[in-house]
This record gives structure tokens, sequence and C-alpha cells, in this order.
């Protein structure tokens, strides 16, 4: 149980244009997902947690009208990224927690390349 | 905010035991937990600690001291399947997660 999934695992875009990262949880319902980045040999960074049915909460240094994040429903939440650049080319993971677990369970990850 | 403190790399010899010392400082403290990271894959969860004391699980063991803003955790028997990034993540208030850098483990033959 507890498995989360993304899509895609990977993508390769153009400057300018803009991508849309999917993270769902395929077997129990998320009250709250989070959105992670992590560039190459670094940590995860939390860019914004987000809560069904309401408003991101970005964190400090995050742009929340580039990095534009929906989660319409408890097994869905998905991230934009508006006009990439190159510097977004990262590695995106999402996490999800349940109702009672104290656990987040982490997606595969995404990485985008912006070119 | 948070400072979390890991070492960067560390290495050993399949069968060996390895200890991964993490500090931190934080406001809110909620938990400990410990991750494994492969190259290019998301974390998988090892551990949690939100008492002090040692928590065991198979091989692998984290220990926790909340006065001392301070944990470990403790590979055993080693094998080549863990070397991997291991994270300690801070958790602040109800679910906020915060990273340190990671320990890249390097297990020998």
């Amino acid at each position: 149980g507890a498995v989360v999934s993304q899509h895609p695992s990977w993508v390769i875009c153009k400057s300018g244009t803009s991508v849309k990262i999917e993270c769902r949880s395929l077997d129990f319902q998320a009250t709250t997902m989070f959105w992670y980045r992590q560039f190459p040999k670094q940590s995860l960074m939390l860019m914004a947690t987000s809560n069904e049915g309401s408003k991101a909460t970005y964190e400090q240094g995050v742009e929340k009208d580039k990095f534009l994040i929906n989660h319409a429903s408890l097994t869905l939440s998905t991230l934009t990224v508006t006009s990439a650049h190159p510097e977004d080319s990262s590695f995106y993971i999402c996490s999800a927690r349940g109702w009672t677990d104290y656990e987040q369970y982490f997606g595969p990850g995404t990485r985008l390349t912006v070119t | 905010g948070q400072n979390i403190d890991q070492p960067t790399e560390m290495t050993a010899t399949e069968g060996a035991i390895v200890q991964i010392n993490c500090t931190y400082q934080t406001s809110g403290f909620n938990g400990l937990f410990w991750y494994q990271q492969h190259a290019g894959e998301a974390p998988t969860f090892l551990s949690y600690n939100v008492l002090d004391g040692l928590e065991e699980k198979g091989r692998f063991s984290s220990f926790l001291s909340r006065s001392k803003g301070y944990s470990y955790l403790l590979l055993k028997e080693l094998q080549m399947k863990d070397s991997a990034s291991y994270l300690c993540a801070v958790r602040e208030g109800d679910y906020k997660l915060s990273f340190g850098a990671g320990t890249t483990v390097t297990v020998r033959a």
C-alpha cells in the first residue's frame, strides 16, 4: 500500500514553454501533498505544500506564479512549471501524506530538462 | 528554519558497520526521519524517531537524543546494495520536513 506515482518520469522541453507534472496517490487518499526540487548531489528542497481544495503554501523564495500547484482531488496534485528556463532543470519529487500517517510517501520523481 | 548537518561521504567494507551522524537545530521539533535514496530515484523511508532512544529495524537502527539535537543511523552487515545516499530529515510542526544534504555511503567488496 501507500504508492505514489508521478507522470511523466522525465521530460525535455524548450525554453519558454510550460510543463505539467502529475502526482497521484494510487491506493490512499492524500490530504496533503508536497513538492520538492532536488539539484544534482544536493538534498531535497521543499517548494510548496498543497492541501486538497485549497491554495498551496509556497516556501520562501519559490515563485508561486511560476510554479503553479493544483490539488483538485484527494488523489491528484499537479505542478506546472510555466515559462520554463534552463535553470529550472531539476529532479522534481512529490510526496503525499495520508489521513493519519506520520510518514510521507514519495513518488519516483520527474527529471525535467529545459533546453 | 532548520540547520541539519551530516557528513558528505562515508566508505565502508561489505559486512562492516557504518554510523551516520546527524545534528540539527530547530524550533518545534516533531520527529526525525532517515531516508535512503539511490541515484536518480525518490527517497525511501527507513526509520522514524520522536522520543529519545534507539529504534531497531533489522540491519538498520536509528538513535535520537532531543536534548543534544543529535541522531545517528546505524547500518549493520553492510551489503553492496546499501551503497546510496542517506538523508536525515527533521519534521517541524505537523508535517513539514526539512532535509539534510545527505551522506553518500559507498560499500566496497
